[in-house]
């Protein structure tokens, strides 16, 4: 079947401008993360989504940041007012319903690099 | 003292050479462990995870857990070319999210 995908594959924008990455997870994937990866540097988790619980919401950096999943399928995720140091590569992954010590791998989208000027 | 270390690296070892990958977390708690592959300009993939001290082999591939030192660590054996790439150290904080480490980008010569 098809795996995470993610769109667009790359955004480029103003500085002050509202951007949507979006992110279709693995059909019959309940748990969808977003990640930020700016270069040369590891993940960076922001938001986490778990069928009709209340998401995860500690790692986003500031309010400027939100997401939705809606239908407990795709996501969306709304940076506003861009700075030139939100430009990264926001990855989205999916999975099962994770357990407690669980090792439910999270399967990753190809990625939307942003690039603020 | 970030969650989760790695030295950046680049490691360079030669074709056939034994990889040896380290990485370090802060909380004891910490309870699943896992090792992702990520190419350039590519998205990560799991290689292993690793929640029990001790040994897990797959392949050429071993991943090692020492809670009480709070390390984990990932063997490449016989390595090849094509396993150069940056390799992330993730460990699950809570019910949902990864942890991530830098990674440490690993070059193997022929």
């Amino acid at each position: 079947g098809a795996g995470v995908s993610q769109s667009p594959s790359n955004k480029v924008t103003e500085k002050g401008k509202d951007v949507e990455l979006r992110c279709d997870p693995i059909s019959g994937h309940t748990a969808l993360y977003w990640y930020r990866q700016s270069l040369g540097q590891g993940l960076e988790f922001l938001i986490y989504f778990q069928g009709n619980s209340a998401p995860d919401k500690s790692g986003l950096p500031s309010d400027r940041f939100s997401a939705e999943r809606t239908g407990g399928s795709v996501s969306t995720l709304t940076i506003q007012r861009t700075q030139q140091e939100d430009s990264a590569v926001y990855l989205c992954a999916s999975s099962l319903r994770e357990r407690a010590a669980g090792s439910n791998e999270q399967f990753f989208g190809p990625g939307t690099r942003l690039t603020v000027l | 003292q970030k969650e989760v270390e790695q030295n950046s690296g680049p490691l360079s070892v030669p074709e056939g050479a034994i990889a040896s990958l380290n990485c370090t977390y802060s909380d004891r708690g910490s309870q699943s462990f896992f090792w992702y592959r990520q190419y350039s300009g590519k998205s990560p993939e799991l290689i292993m995870f690793i929640y029990s001290n001790g040994d897990k082999e797959d392949g050429r591939f071993t991943a090692q857990l020492n809670k009480a030192s709070q390390y984990v660590s990932l063997l490449i054996r016989d390595s090849q070319p094509s396993d150069s790439a940056t390799y992330l150290c993730a460990v699950r904080g809570g019910y949902n999210k990864l942890i991530f480490g830098a990674g440490t980008r690993l070059a193997v010569h022929p």
